[in-house]
């Protein structure tokens, strides 16, 4: 993940429709990339992962893409419910180092 | 099934004062890790163990120290507490270096 400074990006996105989330990173020997989901007071949840020799991975209601030539990475939610409101975020990770994590982007479900 | 369980949840230090965190994963998983997360930041690597007896600095190591007791624990050790270390602090485990994370629920930590 890209460090974007102190404040977190917010999307606010009403209940029913989809939600597309970025997240650039920095690293080109970047290979394996997670997406989590983190709710008010707990810990980061695995979401989805991709590997970098795919550009597109479908879960249950959650898809991630990467763009390797742009670097960057995005998750998108069908049918954004209330549940899904939480600070997401993306990880990567390149051969022989650690994870390094994005600072999140806050999504906020409208009724 | 428990997952990674961290204690205590809460904890107010006074500065200079030095306490542990406690880690404890029962998913057999051979590598644990330990993050501060700040506001509008990302989550940042303290210390990791990337299999059983051994250790490494990560990111931020300075003023932390860590010893992983056996498969399953490994916790975190504040010497001197400085308000710098005020954040969320978060274990983490994963069968492999290229493998998801499981976290802990976090304690969050204050030193005034």
């Amino acid at each position: 993940g890209e460090s974007v400074g102190l404040h977190l990006p917010t999307l606010s996105v009403q209940e029913g429709d989809n939600s597309i989330i970025n997240c650039a990173y920095s690293n080109s020997a970047s290979d394996y990339f997670i997406w989590y989901k983190q709710e008010s007071g707990k810990g980061p949840q695995f979401i989805i992962d991709i590997r970098s020799n795919m550009d597109k991975r479908q879960g249950q209601r959650v898809t991630v893409l990467l763009n390797k030539t742009v670097k960057h990475l995005s998750l998108q939610i069908a049918a954004t419910q209330p549940g899904d409101s939480a600070v997401y975020f993306c990880a990567d990770h390149n051969y022989g180092q650690n994870f390094v994590f994005g600072p999140g982007t806050r999504l906020s479900v409208l009724p | 099934n428990a997952g990674v369980t961290q204690t205590p949840k809460f904890q107010v230090l006074k500065t200079g004062q030095s306490m542990t965190l406690q880690c404890a994963q029962d998913m057999n998983h051979n590598s644990m890790y330990w993050y501060r997360q700040d506001p509008g930041m990302g989550l940042r690597l303290i210390y990791y163990s990337a299999s059983e007896g051994t250790t490494d600095k990560g990111e931020v190591p300075n003023g932390y120290n860590v010893s992983r007791l056996n498969k399953r624990e490994f916790s975190l050790r504040l010497e001197s507490a400085a308000p710098s270390q005020t954040s969320v602090y978060f274990c983490a485990s994963s069968e492999g270096p290229r493998r998801g994370y499981t976290f802990g629920s976090g304690t969050r930590l204050t030193v005034v």
